[in-house]
């Protein structure tokens, strides 16, 4: 079945630090989503992306959606330790569902 | 508006016990879901439903039942807990339609099976 996979796993930076996370699907997406959750939190959505080679910014927060659309990335400029949490890509499945990715950690020391 | 909202927080239950775990939304959402998280592996569909009185399988929906009789509710049924249903349970709901896929997550139910 369709698989969306996330690298790194984990992904600890000293604050200031720019990091990356990368969102690979076994298939083409007609979209991608982002979603960021805090420890001990819930998922909060972040974006959509919906047209190839789409890059979208929010602040700090880059989105890009790969030509093909089968890749997708997530890079934060400058850590602050209010990005500490795990990043989730998610991509459509069967009927409105979504499959998620298994998330990348982000640890910010101060 | 509480967006939504899940009960209890947090759960201890013995191999074999059932429970219930409750999940409401006030947006009027027709699609609702649940979801478990368990380390490493992102979130996982087990139910979801398009509106009231429509259910269907996802991902992982053995051991787990569901109904939906009003818009609001979406309650997922254990049946008889076992230890591998520990997790982090997550209900979201989301507004139907083809341009609008964003999905509002609960605070979510912290379950232990002993």
């Amino acid at each position: 079945g369709q698989q969306v996979m996330q690298i790194p796993q984990y992904q600890h930076v000293q604050e200031g630090e720019d990091f990356t996370t990368y969102c690979n699907s076994s298939t083409t997406l007609s979209n991608i989503q982002w979603y960021k959750q805090r420890p001990g939190g819930h998922p909060v959505f972040l974006i959509q992306l919906v047209k190839s080679g789409e890059v979208k910014k929010q602040k700090r927060l880059t989105f890009q959606f790969g030509e093909a659309k089968k890749n997708s990335s997530l890079h934060i400029t400058a850590t602050q330790t209010t990005d500490v949490g795990t990043y989730f890509c998610a991509g459509p499945r069967y009927g409105q569902n979504f499959v998620f990715g298994p998330g990348t950690r982000l640890s910010v020391l101060p | 508006n509480a967006g939504v909202t899940q009960t209890p927080k947090f759960q201890v239950l013995k191999t074999g016990q059932s429970m219930t775990l409750q999940c409401a939304q006030d947006m009027n959402h027709e699609y609702m879901s649940w979801y478990r998280q368990d380390p490493g592996m992102g979130l996982r569909l087990i139910h979801y439903s398009v509106g009231a009185g429509i259910t269907d399988q996802g991902e992982v929906p053995n051991g787990y039942n569901v109904s939906r009789s009003t818009t609001e509710d979406f309650p997922l049924r254990l049946l008889s807990a076992a230890p591998s249903q520990t997790s982090v349970y997550f209900c979201a709901s989301r507004p139907q339609g083809l341009t609008s896929y964003e999905q509002y997550f609960g605070p979510g139910t912290r379950l232990t099976v002993t």
